[in-house]
């Protein structure tokens, strides 16, 4: 079956860094999207792998190993505004998303 | 920036009503998508569509309807709602693109009620 696996939920302290583990099983493998969803608003897009490395967007960098069938979200100088759910999904081969449950985040002063 | 709107942000139905969800999208997307998202479960796809009057379904379509008479628009129906149809249901729309990577824009969804 096809299956993401995430940390429920992680607490970190403001400024610091935290990273946020996903891993996949998908029927084929088309890439791995991060959103962003703070309570009662819509996710938004954070970033997008299909090849195995790092990409980093500012504050933001997200990791894959396709061998591994892992990613993480990397949050560096963490804010308070941080503090949100952090939704993994993969796309398979029909291009459609299976997505985790998602990790919420908390920024503790 | 593109902008997905759903029709109201919290609703309150009672068993056996049909239920109209509507979502509209303002920047010419081909794809629209339908999800529920409940407490410890990812985003569940409901039924998508691809172009204007196709439809298709997703994992989870047993007791919805959907409808896409416009490019703009895309309507989630349920036919008899029930009380395990309470949720947070989530629309969103995307661009195809060369190889349908690229990113969902979600709306900021309906808290439906059913009691």
């Amino acid at each position: 079956g096809q299956n993401i696996d995430q940390p429920t939920e992680m607490t970190a302290t403001e400024g610091a860094i935290v990273q946020i583990n996903c891993t996949y099983q998908t029927s084929g493998f088309n890439g791995l999207f991060w959103y962003q969803q703070h309570a009662g608003e819509a996710p938004t897009f954070l970033s997008y792998n299909v090849l195995d490395g790092l990409e980093e967007k500012g504050r933001f960098s997200s990791f894959l190993s396709r061998s591994k069938g892992y990613s993480y979200l990397l949050l560096k100088e963490l804010q308070m505004k941080d503090s949100a759910s952090y939704l993994c999904a993969g796309m398979d081969s029909n291009y459609q998303l299976i997505w985790g449950a998602g990790t919420k985040l908390i920024i503790k002063p | 920036d593109v902008k997905v709107t759903q029709s109201s942000r919290y609703l309150v139905k009672r068993t056996g009503e049909k239920v109209f969800l509507e979502c509209v999208q303002d920047m010419d997307h081909e794809n629209m998508f339908w999800y529920r998202q409940d407490p410890g479960l990812g985003l569940r796809l409901i039924y998508f569509s691809y172009d204007v009057k196709m439809k298709e379904k997703g994992d989870i379509p047993e007791g919805y309807s959907v409808s896409r008479e416009k490019k703009e628009r895309f309507s989630l129906i349920l036919e008899s709602a029930s009380t395990n149809q309470t949720s947070m249901y989530l629309c969103a729309s995307r661009i195809p693109g060369d190889s349908h990577t690229q990113p969902q824009h979600f709306g900021d969804g309906t808290r439906l009620s059913i009691l």
